[in-house]
């Protein structure tokens, strides 16, 4: 197993342009998150599935950003309409279990410029 | 407001120092990460701790429930220390995976 995976790691994309970034989780692993860092600042929590369901939202994803997660296994994350404000990293962060707490893994990110 | 305080926000050390970096956040938790950040982004998870203490190597991270602090150590510091160090808090009442993270602490190790 080698880990979270996101792709890609750069993406660079005019404004009003659609970006898709996908992440891949361990396998085993039925918990998945999604953060968004920007320079300076800590990783701000965006959305998290328990295998297949989305079961929280952030109040920062906006109706310009979509999450799916299928079959239960990768994930992506859509923006829409992509604004200046929306360059960041994006994290993706897995972790196995039913507990209140587990213990999350995190993916090389992908940093999005929007110009 | 930022409910997870680190502190300092960049800490310059020589090579061999001990090093301490604080968290302080302010309400009950159920648990609380340690992550490193190198540049180019990615996050590796150091601890995640509820109580008490753990060690890993040079690592050492405490909490003190009671004070709602926790220290990350790093004994005998090493030029590839030098990285972002994030705590970041489950608080009660939050749902898991929805983590609340400090801004960081920028570490750097001179040789």
């Amino acid at each position: 197993d080698t880990g979270v995976s996101q792709d890609p790691r750069h993406k660079i994309t005019k404004r009003g342009q659609n970006v898709t970034f996908r992440c891949d989780p361990i396998s085993e692993h039925n918990r998945l998150y999604w953060y968004r860092q920007t320079l300076g600042q800590g990783p701000e929590f965006l959305t998290y599935f328990q295998n297949e369901a989305q079961l929280e939202k952030s109040r920062l994803l906006s109706d310009r950003f979509s999450a799916e997660r299928p079959k239960g296994s990768f994930s992506t994350l859509e923006i829409q309409r992509t604004e200046q404000g929306d360059s960041a990293m994006y994290l993706c962060a897995s972790s196995k279990g039913t507990g209140r707490v587990t213990e999350a893994f995190f993916g090389q990110g992908t940093r999005l410029t929007v110009v | 407001k930022n409910e997870v305080e680190q502190s300092p926000q960049n800490l310059t050390a020589q090579e061999g120092e001990f090093i301490t970096i604080n968290c302080s956040y302010s309400v009950g938790i159920s648990a609380l990460h340690w992550l490193q950040q190198h540049p180019g982004g990615g996050i590796v998870s150091l601890f995640m701790l509820s109580s008490g203490k753990k060690k890993h190597g040079r690592l050492i991270a405490t909490i003190n429930i009671q004070e709602k602090h926790s220290s990350l150590h790093i004994t005998a510091s090493h030029p590839r220390d030098s990285a972002v160090y994030i705590c970041a808090a489950v608080y009660y009442g939050g749902s898991q995976g929805n983590l609340i993270f400090g801004k960081g602490t920028k570490l750097s190790v001179k040789p």
